[in-house]
């Protein structure tokens, strides 16, 4: 089992649309998750951390997180043009030294 | 401005030949790292360091090396021992005190002639 999974798209969200972007992760001793957004051929850009269980709200997105059944989602509403990019998804284990892991990315597509 | 500066924004390596990507940053982070993506692929870590004069090897440091002797500084070679060297190389940078955030220099891509 792949550390941290996400679904390599394409999805297509009709603009103005919620679009909901789902990760798991395999270690249980994971505290810390990450949602960074990234053009193309531009480098990773952070959009919300989240760092306890339940919904963590910032202007259109909300980041969840459910450690029980260990998956963490985006959801992007009233969805733009300009949210088309690559979603990662990172998680960092309990232990401040330990390394960050990022998922492959999921393409996400707005539709105008 | 506060930042991560990364030069240059494209390379060309030749065969055999060592290359150093440049990483540099303002914003008085302790720890700063690199990975290498390819296209398709997630963030791999090839080097990290969280304290001047001291790094460790990340999941992918064959073929690489890299040196802090500054705080504000991370180079990253590419030696000849890279055989497959063209990728996307990102640095990124994280304070002590908000370790898990990391922040990322716009990228160097690296080819190969």
């Amino acid at each position: 089992q792949k550390e941290v999974e996400q679904n390599s798209g394409p999805l297509s969200v009709p603009e103005g649309a919620i679009a909901s972007l789902n990760c798991t992760y395999s270690d249980r001793g994971s505290q810390s998750f990450f949602w960074y957004r990234q053009y193309s051929g531009k480098s990773p850009e952070l959009i919300m951390s989240i760092y306890s269980n339940g919904d963590k709200e910032d202007g259109r997105f909300t980041a969840q997180l459910n450690k029980a059944s260990q998956y963490v989602s985006l959801l992007i509403r009233d969805s733009q043009p300009s949210d088309s990019a690559t979603y990662l998804c990172a998680v960092r284990k309990v232990n401040r030294d330990d390394k960050i892991i990022f998922g492959k990315g999921t393409r996400l597509h707005i539709l105008p | 401005d506060g930042g991560i500066t990364q030069s240059p924004k494209y390379l060309f390596r030749k065969e055999g030949q060592n290359v150093t990507l440049s990483c540099e940053q303002n914003l008085n982070h302790d720890a700063m790292y690199w990975y290498r993506q390819d296209p398709g692929q997630g963030l791999r870590l090839i080097y990290y360091s969280q304290i001047v004069n001291d790094f460790q090897k990340g999941d992918i440091a064959e073929g690489y090396s890299v040196s802090r002797e500054k705080k504000e500084s991370f180079p990253l070679t590419v030696t000849s021992a890279q055989k497959n060297p063209t990728a996307f190389y990102l640095c990124a940078s994280s304070s002590a005190a908000a370790a898990e955030t990391q922040y990322f220099g716009p990228g160097t891509r690296l080819l190969v002639l």
